[in-house]
Formats: C-alpha cells, structure tokens, sequence
C-alpha cells in the first residue's frame, strides 16, 4: 500500500514551459485534492475533485488546470510557468465522506526561473 | 484569506516539558483537524474534533474546541526532540463542501 505518490519530486521550469505533475492513490478514495505551500505558508487549496469525474477551483486557481483521469489518478498541469508558481505541490485524498482525514503525498518542489 | 490562523508562529522549548499551539477560524465549522508536518515532508493527520466535542485525547496529544471563540488548542505533554515539526490546523464549513483550510503553521523545536 503505497499510500498517494508524487512525481516528480523536484522540478526546475523556465519561465512559459508547462508540466504536469502527477499524482496518484491507492486507498480507493473518492476526493483527491491539490494545494501549494509557499515558504512559512500553510497550504493553499488550488483545485480539488470531490469524487471522479468532478473538479471545483479551490483558492488559488489561477495559472493551474487539472484532469481527474480515474479514481486513482488526479494530476495538475502549468501551461505556462511563471516565478510566482514557484512552491512546494502536495496531493491528498480522502474517502468523500464528509468528517475524515486526508492522506497527503510527499510533495513535488517546484522551482520556475 | 486563511480560514485558520495558529499562534504562537513558532516556539521553542526543552525535552519533557509541554508545548501549547492555538488556532483560530473564522467561519462556522463541522470538525477541524490538526496536522503534523516534518521538514521536507507532506503533512501527517494527528487528531480530529467535531463541533460538537470540546475535547479530545489521543496519546500525548489534547485537543480543545472551543466554537464561541472560534478557537482550538493543541497540547503535547512531555514534549520530545522527534516532536521537533511545524503543526497545522484545517477547518472545513458548514457549507458542504469537501474542502479544508489550512492555517499558517506553528513551527515547534524541542531541544533536547
């Protein structure tokens, strides 16, 4: 049991590249979700998907767009870099159920030049 | 704007003596939640408290809600150098959504 996995765990972009990172669970959960926590941060929600086949704009959304492409796979792409997205990614996910935990990957660091 | 702020931003203090983190949030909630997050890493779940508890015990941890305040508190007893991480609380709303907030953060260290 793997648990959610990351890939990759660190990125160097210039300024205008895209990519995409990826992000998958084994757990079965039916809500999976995107945040970026900037230095001394707490962790801003970017997009979520409350269950397979939806996805809703969390705080900060801007610049960030995501495909729930199964149950287990929710992955987030820039389609043009800027400094500012420079962050550390985390996925998580959790059952869908309304009062329970979630489980948190291990982060991808991103830095755009 | 952050749903959850936590005081104090950071502490410090000796092995076996307790640490006290407080967070407090804005809107009405269902349950809030306290993470736990060592450097480098993604954040770990410690404890859950619903609405309607005031407090809450798991191992060394106490949790207290407190929903006129707005406010939580996170206490570890016999604080320990592996403590030593930045701690967080989420809230969600009552509003349905799947959603949680994060706050800023208390970074801990435990000195040994």
């Amino acid at each position: 049991n793997a648990g959610v996995t990351q890939t990759p765990k660190f990125q160097v972009l210039k300024t205008g590249q895209s990519m995409t990172l990826q992000c998958a669970q084994d757990m079965n959960h039916n809500s999976m979700y995107w945040y970026r926590q900037d230095p001394g941060m707490g962790l801003r929600l970017i997009y979520y998907s409350a269950s397979e086949g939806t996805t809703d704009k969390g705080e900060v959304p801007n610049g960030y767009n995501v495909s729930r492409l199964n149950k287990r796979e929710f992955s987030l792409r820039l389609e043009s870099a800027a400094p500012s997205q420079t962050s550390v990614y985390f996925c998580a996910s959790k059952t869908g159920l309304a009062v329970n935990t979630q489980y948190f990957g291990p982060g991808t660091r991103l830095t755009v030049l | 704007s952050q749903q959850g702020e936590e005081d104090p931003q950071a502490l410090s203090i000796q092995e076996g003596e307790n640490a006290t983190m407080n967070c407090s949030y804005k809107t009405s909630i269902n349950n809030l939640q306290w993470y736990r997050q060592n450097s480098g890493r993604g954040l770990v779940h410690l404890i859950l408290i619903r609405s309607n508890e005031r407090e809450k015990h798991s191992g060394r941890l106490r949790v207290t809600l407190d929903t006129s305040k707005k406010s939580s508190s996170l206490l570890i007893t016999a604080s320990r150098a592996a403590d030593t991480a930045s701690y967080f609380c989420a809230t969600d709303s009552t509003s349905g959504t799947y959603k949680y907030i994060f706050g800023t953060g208390t970074r801990l260290k435990v000195l040994a």
